[in-house]
């Protein structure tokens, strides 16, 4: 079965760049997640979402930061103009309403230089 | 304000013996708690879990215990192995809604 897919992997950015990350959720499921890891505060979540609809997105850092979900298999984060304090790995995750557990993906690793 | 807190931020065991990981919470209201490890370049994978009306949680090497009058709980590991070597986040949840993780703990078992 297929989990939840990140793309890119890995991203090399300049600073001012528009940056654009993707998520697939694992079917069926309609919760759709996004957190960020870094050292110093470890797993972060950003904004959620609740059948395509975003629920909570207090944890955005700042306008520069948007996420939409236009349908049940897709979700995008995009970060416009990238700074180098954006870099961090970015992880999107899933589950279904009625269960307990998420999924994570493999994240993407974003590096702004 | 971090409501999950895991104030350890590394943890070094022997092989065979006990890890014992630790976390702190500050929310009355979370009614579910679980324990995630993640290696490195790969996205965190669910460990163990327990509801706020148990106090204990066990499968295979690994138990969780939850204190609620503290506002505490802990990921058991025994006997460590070297493959349990990795980054453990704890999370919480209230009913419905999102969860809130900790800032991980990285475990180092010692062959």
């Amino acid at each position: 079965d297929a989990g939840v897919i990140q793309s890119p992997r890995h991203e090399v950015t300049e600073m001012g760049q528009e940056v654009t990350l993707r998520c697939k959720p694992i079917s069926g499921h309609d919760y759709l997640f996004w957190y960020r890891q870094t050292m110093m505060r470890g797993l972060e979540l950003l904004i959620y979402f609740n059948n395509n609809v975003p629920i909570d997105d207090s944890g955005m850092p700042e306008d520069r930061f948007s996420a939409k979900m236009p349908n049940a298999s897709f979700s995008n984060l995009k970060i416009q103009p990238s700074e180098p304090r954006d870099s961090a790995v970015y992880f999107c995750a899933s589950r279904l309403s009625s269960g307990n557990t998420i999924y994570f993906g493999e994240g993407s690793w974003l590096t702004v230089v | 304000d971090q409501q999950v807190k895991q104030n350890s931020p590394s943890l070094s065991v022997q092989e065979g013996r006990i890890s014992i990981l630790n976390c702190d919470y500050t929310n009355s209201m979370f009614d579910y708690f679980l324990w995630y490890k993640k290696y490195p370049a790969e996205g965190p994978t669910f460990l163990i879990s327990i509801s706020s009306i148990k106090d204990k949680n066990e499968d295979g090497r690994f138990t969780v215990f939850l204190n609620k009058s503290a506002k505490h709980l802990s990921l058991h590991i025994v006997p460590s192995q070297p493959g349990d070597s990795a980054v453990y986040f704890c999370a919480a949840r209230e009913y419905g809604n999102k969860l809130v993780f900790g800032a991980g703990t990285i475990l180092r078992v010692k062959s």
